[in-house]
């Protein structure tokens, strides 16, 4: 098993620039997430979804979009990239609402110019 | 108020030394409380957790203590080792909510 896989890995973006970032997992879990992790914040919620179809809004979700058209996919999209993006990206899953173990994929850092 | 609150940001510790991370929060309906590790370059993954109604749980080397009253917990690592080298995080969760996390501790275990 795959469990969350994220691409890309490592990405440089210029301020302006949009781009996604992609996040697949393979467990049939319903709960997926996006978070954030900047040093001495810790992992701030994004956006997350509980099934196909339903997405919300987390702690920090201005200047991202997401969407989940299937259980496997869960797309994080910067619609207009800025410097303040600049962090390391973990999207994480769970069977679902009741479940309590989060599996988390193994990161994307992106930095923006 | 979902905040979960961490300490130390940092943390050194010599071979064989105990390790100890403090976490409290406010919100009493949370009833799960994980611990995660994360090494460089991964993401993080579940270590060990607790649910309120005991006071204490231990997995090898690595022990919650949980103080219900005083809305508080911690981590401590026996024995530690350089491979516990990490960035611990502590989390708080409750059915159908969104799980919340502390800033992490950074934990250096010396040879």
């Amino acid at each position: 098993n795959a469990g969350v896989t994220q691409t890309p890995k490592f990405q440089v973006l210029k301020t302006g620039q949009s781009m996604t970032l992609q996040c697949a997992q393979d467990m049939n879990h319903e709960y997926m997430s996006w978070y954030r992790q900047d040093p001495g914040m810790g992992l701030r919620l994004i956006h997350y979804s509980v099934g196909a179809g339903i997405t919300d809004q987390g702690e920090v979700p201005n200047g991202y979009n997401v969407s989940r058209s299937t259980t496997e996919d869960f797309p994080l999209r910067l619609l207009s990239a800025a410097p303040s993006q600049t962090s390391v990206y973990f999207c994480a899953s769970t069977l679902g609402p009741g479940a309590n173990v989060l599996t988390f994929g193994a990161g994307s850092r992106l930095t923006v110019l | 108020q979902q905040q979960v609150k961490q300490s130390p940001q940092s943390l050194i510790v010599q071979k064989g030394g105990i390790s100890i991370i403090n976490c409290a929060y406010e919100n009493t309906a949370f009833d799960y409380f994980p611990w995660y590790q994360q090494f460089p370059g991964k993401g993080p993954a579940l270590l060990i957790a607790i649910r309120p109604d005991v006071s204490e749980k231990k997995e090898g080397r690595f022990t919650i203590s949980f103080n219900k009253s005083a809305k508080q917990f911690s981590l401590h690592i026996m024995d530690s080792q350089p491979g516990d080298s990490a960035t611990y995080f502590c989390a708080a969760y409750n059915y159908g909510q969104n799980f919340v996390f502390g800033p992490g501790t950074r934990l250096s275990v010396l040879p």
